[in-house]
């Protein structure tokens, strides 16, 4: 099976660039997304295809998939990016999360 | 604007099935991919499996022996059904819509399912 892998949690201040990475084998050769989960919400797409926003995402939310390493970057992080992410990759046909990060603005 | 809305019991006994329908408004389920989601509670998000509106389903191999997708296209609604649920199966249920790039652009709101005697 395809496994991604997130770090636990990631830390940042206020005004500060948060990068979260998610690493697979060739995962640069796959599709990714990126999901924001805030508590007790359902997931909200903030990145698809790599590096694509939907509208409505703030343009601080930015990411780029390279190699064995997806990296979402929150620029200007605010209180209110607060929450869990989780990276998705497309996998032949097949959808695989990552254990996802816990974002702290301290 | 899509809309997703997952409904069915919130308790289920162990050994018994789960049986979830998402109902999808706003927009037709014979385009795209339509998907289910779950999360343990504190724990992280888990890919069950997707169903198009013919019918093809794609399952999560972990999970395929015991599951179930279909699709109502009179009623523009795609079910779940999870067979022999043990406490490991409480969850937190999603659907959502799945673009042929792998993409779940819009969430219902999720519901909680509880096994339990």
């Amino acid at each position: 099976s395809y496994d991604l892998t997130q770090p636990p949690s990631v830390s940042v201040s206020p005004g500060q660039t948060a990068s979260i990475t998610c690493s697979g084998d060739k995962l640069g050769d796959k599709n990714v997304c990126w999901y924001q989960q805030e508590p007790g919400q359902s997931p909200v797409l903030v990145i698809f295809q790599d590096n694509k926003r939907p509208s409505g995402i703030p343009e601080r939310f930015s990411a780029s998939n390279s190699g064995n390493t997806a990296t979402l970057t929150i620029s200007g992080t605010q209180a209110t990016d607060e929450a869990d992410y989780y990276c998705q990759a497309w996998d032949s046909r097949i959808v695989v999360f990552g254990g996802g990060t816990k974002l702290t603005v301290l | 604007q899509v809309q997703l809305q997952e409904s069915g019991p919130g308790l289920v006994k162990p050994s018994e099935t789960l049986s979830l329908t998402c109902t999808v408004s706003g927009y037709s389920i014979t385009t795209y991919y339509w998907s289910w989601v779950r999360q343990p509670p504190g724990k992280g998000l888990e890919w069950i499996g997707y169903i198009y509106y013919t019918g093809s389903t794609t399952y999560n191999p972990s999970l395929k022996s015991r599951t179930t997708i279909s699709v109502d296209t009179s009623e523009n609604q795609f079910s779940l059904k999870l067979r022999s649920v043990t406490a490991a199966d409480t969850a937190v249920y999603y659907c959502a819509r799945l673009s042929q790039t792998g993409t779940q652009d819009s969430w219902g709101r999720g519901t909680l399912v509880t096994v339990s005697s």
